[in-house]
């Protein structure tokens, strides 16, 4: 299947402090990203649509100033969580659109603990 | 209501039991159903697509029901692998897909 590798798998960073994340399609072209978040024994929830060559699409409650994302080409999108605060720790997970309309390929996943 | 639900959970069962897992969705017009695995600090991990017609797939049955908007997943003959969180993937449009809160399973020996 479809390969989508994200990096960094875990992260510790200090309040305040930016951390990227970024998610590549390995094998295949991506025109589509999906960022989703994962607290703990909770489900992962839409953060925000990533369209390469266009602004992303930001779900409801998601601050588009602090969780910047970038798609500037078909295998790259990138995740930035600004001046991040430790409420923002969490498990960030990408998949992408390989454009058949079946089954979404996901990244990793990146463990992000603010401290 | 939330768009995708499934039972709470926690399932507790020993090797080599049946358990079945039940998945309601509220939006009518959803087109594609799934059935993710979820190991615990992984990502999702797909472990199979369901069909109207229903699919199987070794000890994994799936089925859908449109008419009532529900989707299930039998596992029989449970394996201590088979321990895991399960999440009940729904695609409104593209590939939007909308998870449930998943429903964590653990196989005792």
């Amino acid at each position: 299947g479809a390969v989508v590798s994200q990096h960094p798998s875990w992260v510790i960073c200090k309040s305040g402090t930016s951390v990227k994340i970024e998610c590549r399609s390995l094998d295949f072209q991506a025109t589509t990203m999906f960022w989703y978040r994962q607290f703990p024994k909770q489900s992962l929830m839409l953060m925000a649509t990533s369209n390469e060559g266009s602004k992303a699409t930001y779900e409801q409650g998601v601050e588009k100033d602090k969780f910047l994302i970038n798609h500037a080409s078909l295998t790259l999108s990138t995740l930035t969580v600004t001046s991040a605060h430790p409420e923002d720790s969490s498990f960030y997970i990408c998949s992408a659109d390989t454009g058949s309309g079946t089954e979404a390929f996901f990244g990793q996943g990146t463990r992000l603990t603010v401290v | 209501r939330k768009e995708v639900e499934q039972d709470p959970g926690p399932f507790n069962v020993p090797e080599g039991a049946t358990v079945a897992f039940n998945c309601t969705y509220s939006n009518s017009a959803s087109q594609s159903f799934f059935w993710y695995r979820q190991d615990c600090r992984k990502e999702p991990k797909l472990l199979m697509s369901v069909y109207s017609s229903g699919n199987e797939d070794g000890r994994f049955t799936a089925q859908l029901n449109r008419a009532s908007q529900y989707i299930s997943l039998l596992i029989r003959d449970s394996k201590l692998s088979d321990s895991a969180t399960y999440l009940c993937v729904v695609d409104n449009y593209g590939q939007n897909f909308v998870f449930g809160p998943g429903t964590r399973l653990s196989v005792l020996p």
